[in-house]
């Protein structure tokens, strides 16, 4: 059974490009959740999705950043007109249902994402 | 709003010795909690979880961990560590309901194996 697949796990983007994350949930899961990880610090919590819905962006910067998860597909995180501030390791999580604290959440490598 | 304070960034154990890592967690209602370890360049992998009943939880690598309610804390412990438990530890805290499904984070502990 595999995991949570992330790619790419590494991605090179020079500012004012932009960067696309992609997130694989575990087989049967249907809820994603992103998460950064700045240098130095914790991991802080983005977004919440289902598919073809967003639930919670209460933790996603105003401008910049967005997320989709299609009825088909990877979920995706989208940084536009990325800065050297977005560099950071960036996590999806994916857990089976709405009741995600019963199950934990599953965590992916993570794709770490340099602006130069 | 909830919010989880790890005591300490750094932690040196000699193999053999135990492992305490302390958490703290703020929640106005009846917590989750969970410990994740991240190896270098890796994801998180769950090490226990608390829910609800037993306040003492084993996970996985022989760690432990037990909800203490009025103390507010969740500290993650092992008898006796090994090399291989040189890692990034992460305790996290998470709400019920639809508050459930957004961790918090501590700011994670990182645990040196001297031999």
């Amino acid at each position: 059974n595999a995991g949570v697949m992330q790619n790419p796990r590494h991605l090179v983007r020079r500012r004012g490009q932009e960067a696309r994350l992609r997130c694989s949930p575990m087989k049967g899961h249907s809820h994603v959740y992103w998460y950064r990880q700045l240098p130095e610090e914790g991991l802080k919590f983005m977004v919440y999705l289902q598919k073809e819905n967003i639930i919670d962006e209460s933790g996603m910067p105003k401008e910049r950043f967005s997320a989709e998860f299609p009825k088909e597909g990877p979920s995706i995180l989208r940084i536009q007109q990325v800065v050297r501030g977005d560099s950071a390791a960036y996590f999806c999580a994916s857990s089976p249902s709405g009741q995600a604290p019963e199950y934990g959440q599953y965590f992916g490598p993570g794709t770490r994402l340099t602006v130069t | 709003a909830q919010s989880v304070t790890q005591l300490g960034s750094h932690v040196s154990v000699s193999e053999g010795a135990l492992v305490l890592l302390r958490c703290n967690y703020s929640s106005s209602v009846p917590p989750y909690l969970f410990w994740y370890v991240q190896y270098p360049n890796q994801g998180l992998q769950l090490l226990l979880k608390y829910t609800t009943g037993a306040t003492l939880v084993k996970g996985i690598n022989g760690f432990e961990a037990e909800f203490k309610k009025s103390e507010t804390s969740f500290h993650l412990t092992k008898p006796s560590a090994h090399m291989s438990d040189a890692a990034e530890y992460f305790c996290a805290v998470s709400g019920r309901g639809a508050a459930g499904n957004k961790l918090t984070f501590g700011g994670g502990t990182r645990v040196l194996v001297k031999p």
